[in-house]
């Protein structure tokens, strides 16, 4: 069966340092993986989205790298501030034409001051 | 106009009671979608439109009944509802819908009780 599995539930990190958050899929051959922020009892926010012959993406302090062969997605937050503090979800589609945006559970990030 | 806006923000129905859920949309989009949303848990996809045509109803129980009136707006029809559909359920809208690089745009949900 299909899979999208973020290895951290919880991830609390120190004011400047970088979070680092991992996504794992099995079953799936996406064409591109994307990446939200949800903060609680609001509506996922887009933050990036990489295709499949793109190792790294950037935008502002977010990277994520995309790696089809261990199928996985890393996606970090350098210099971290308590602002961003928040749940991260990775998704994709099962195939590029496909209407259904899956997601994974999410890693809730703590950014202490 | 990049938002997609909920109706209501919070609901609290009996499971005799019929409610409706409305989202509304006026960025072009001609994709609109229906998530449920479980405490620390991810989406789950309800219901799909493309083109004002129901595309995908991923095996959603008849108690849930979406429409979509125009390409602008999606209601969500709720009928003898059980105390498990509590959830955040989430409307989101894309361009077109079957592009495989378009990012969705969430609406802030609606926070249903069923008591």
């Amino acid at each position: 069966s299909q899979k999208i599995e973020q290895n951290s539930e919880a991830l609390n990190i120190q004011e400047g340092k970088t979070a680092t958050l991992t996504c794992n899929y099995t079953n799936y051959s996406p064409a591109y993986l994307q990446w939200y922020r949800q903060d609680p009892g609001r509506g996922p926010v887009f933050l990036l989205l990489i295709r499949e012959n793109e190792k790294e993406k950037r935008k502002e302090r977010l990277k994520v790298t995309f790696d089809t062969t261990l199928k996985q997605s890393l996606f970090h937050i350098t210099a971290s501030q308590p602002a961003d503090s928040a749940t991260y979800l990775c998704a994709l589609r099962p195939s590029s034409n496909d209407y259904k945006l899956s997601f994974g559970a999410g890693t809730t990030v703590t950014v202490r001051a | 106009d990049t938002e997609v806006t909920q109706t209501p923000k919070h609901l609290v129905m009996g499971m005799t009671n019929k409610k409706s859920l409305k989202c509304e949309q006026h960025m072009g989009h001609r994709a609109m979608y229906w998530y449920k949303q479980k405490a620390k848990k991810p989406p789950e996809l309800m219901f799909v439109y493309s083109y004002e045509k129901l595309s995908i109803n991923e095996s959603v129980p008849s108690r849930f009944s979406p429409e979509c009136p125009n390409s602008s707006l999606l209601n969500l029809h709720l009928h003898a509802l059980q105390p498990e559909d509590s959830a955040l359920y989430l409307c989101a809208s894309s361009p077109r819908g079957r592009t495989g690089d378009e990012k969705l745009f969430f609406g802030s949900g609606t926070q249903l009780s069923v008591l």
